[in-house]
């Protein structure tokens, strides 16, 4: 299957700074790409889906200016979490899907610990 | 409304078969599919299925899909401990835009020696 690279893995950081988190598709071309949010024993809940250059489409209840979502180009998007605060801390996963729109291809998750 | 529904948890004896059942709302689905997740793991795409299929099998896993009850299920043969993970089912309605798709809330699958 197709492999979608997530960095970091892990990342603690400062209430009040920002969290950049790239998700890139390393052998096809993810024309769309989505962010979630995971919480401990639970589903993944849909933030926002991109397509490579033009703005994300943001889910009900999801801040934009708080996640910051870039895709500018067909292997690339990046999620950052802006002035992070202690309830930010989640696990976040991207998923990329190319040619085949509804098949996803997930990353391996980013857990974002804010202190 | 978009609802997809699977037990909370499961646990069988290495050897054994598993099932893995899900329910979901939306006739109109053109995919439904099952993904693994190892702990502190992204999802591993498993398998899919069309809507204009029955059955499908790959190696250990059979997937079931009646339509008419809108039922899902995942059997996994001969079940192993690298088996123990969360699986997720998934339904793909024609209406999302880009492929969105809807998750269950996950099946925690423990496999005992």
């Amino acid at each position: 299957g197709a492999v979608v690279s997530q960095h970091p893995s892990w990342v603690i950081c400062k209430s009040g700074t920002s969290v950049k988190i790239e998700c890139r598709s390393l052998d096809f071309q993810a024309t769309t790409m989505f962010w979630y949010r995971q919480f401990p024993k639970q589903s993944l809940m849909l933030m926002a889906t991109s397509n490579e250059g033009s703005k994300a489409t943001y889910e009900q209840g999801v801040e934009k200016d708080k996640f910051l979502i870039n895709h500018a180009s067909l292997t690339l998007s990046t999620l950052t979490v802006t002035s992070a605060h202690p309830e930010d801390s989640s696990f976040y996963i991207c998923s990329g899907s190319g040619v085949t729109k509804n098949i996803q291809y997930f990353g391996a998750g980013t857990r974002l610990s804010v202190l | 409304g978009e609802d997809v529904e699977q037990s909370l948890f499961l646990s069988v004896r290495e050897g054994d078969s598993s099932v893995i059942n899900c329910t979901y709302t939306d006739s109109s689905s053109t995919y439904l599919y099952w993904y693994k997740q190892e702990p502190g793991a992204g999802l591993q795409l498993l398998t899919y299925i069309f809507s204009n299929m029955d059955m499908k099998q790959d190696q250990r896993l059979t997937v079931l899909l009646n339509k008419k009850d809108k039922h899902l299920s995942l059997r996994i043969a001969d079940t192993q401990t690298g088996d123990s993970a969360i699986y997720f089912c998934a339904e793909s309605p024609p209406y999302n835009q880009g492929g969105k798709l809807i998750f269950g809330q996950g099946t925690e699958l423990s496999v005992k020696p």
